[in-house]
């Protein structure tokens, strides 16, 4: 099946830790994003990357970092996660930039 | 800042067509308006989107007004599992990112 894969489904860390998110897709888009959503808000973009090892900073990019080596591989780190109520980080693609975005199933980050 | 206004909330019987209305009075003539919609904790599903005429596919219909300052989103037979947050989004093709504001939360009741 084609799809963003977003693994694991929930993540722990302590404050201060570093953690990655992974972000994989196998629909052969050229453009991936990465979206944070907290607790009964709307989705917020952090990074998006039009093309391999390319990436530019979305609206809430301090704190965090992207790198696109592969077409089909967007990780995101964390730097130095914060104690904050339990954020969902969603990943998305597209065919191009700002075309129909798909999007992962999530991965719920909590900082213990 | 999302450019569209929707209201939090909505009810809708099952079986019984859902309205999810749309109001985007500053939407400029090369801006789409596109409809997501997100079940809880799971990341946001495409629904539709469209520029200027009425638009239909299998999960549902857009009816945009033709000034273009509101449109609305038909699911025709709602069922239990369209029970969900719907996303309103307005933006140009190229040039704009998506911005999700807060969504109106469609409960389909038994």
């Amino acid at each position: 099946d084609g799809g963003i894969t977003q693994s694991p489904k929930y993540l722990f860390r302590k404050e201060g830790q570093n953690v990655t998110l992974s972000c994989e897709q196998n629909l052969n888009h050229d453009a991936m994003y990465w979206y944070r959503q907290d607790p009964g808000q709307g989705l917020r973009l952090i990074y998006y990357s039009q093309i391999v090892n390319d990436f530019q900073k979305g609206d809430i990019a301090e704190g965090y970092s992207v790198s696109r080596e592969k077409k089909e591989s967007f990780p995101l780190t964390v730097t130095s996660a914060k104690k904050n109520p339990p954020a969902f980080y969603l990943c998305a693609s597209s065919t191009g930039n700002q075309e129909t975005q798909y999007f992962g199933p999530g991965t719920r980050l909590l900082v213990l | 800042d999302a450019k569209t206004t929707q209201p939090p909330s909505m009810d809708c019987a099952e079986g019984r067509a859902a309205n999810l209305p749309c109001n985007h009075s500053t939407i400029s003539g090369n801006e789409y308006v596109y409809w997501y919609r997100q079940i809880h904790s799971q990341g946001p599903q495409y629904i539709i989107h469209g520029l200027k005429n009425n638009e239909t596919n299998e999960m549902a219909s857009l009816i945009i007004t033709e000034d273009r300052k509101s449109s609305t989103l038909i699911l025709p037979h709602a069922t239990l599992r369209d029970t969900a947050v719907y996303y309103c989004i307005v933006r140009v093709a190229y040039g704009q990112n998506f911005v999700f504001g807060p969504g109106t939360r469609l409960s389909v009741l038994p």
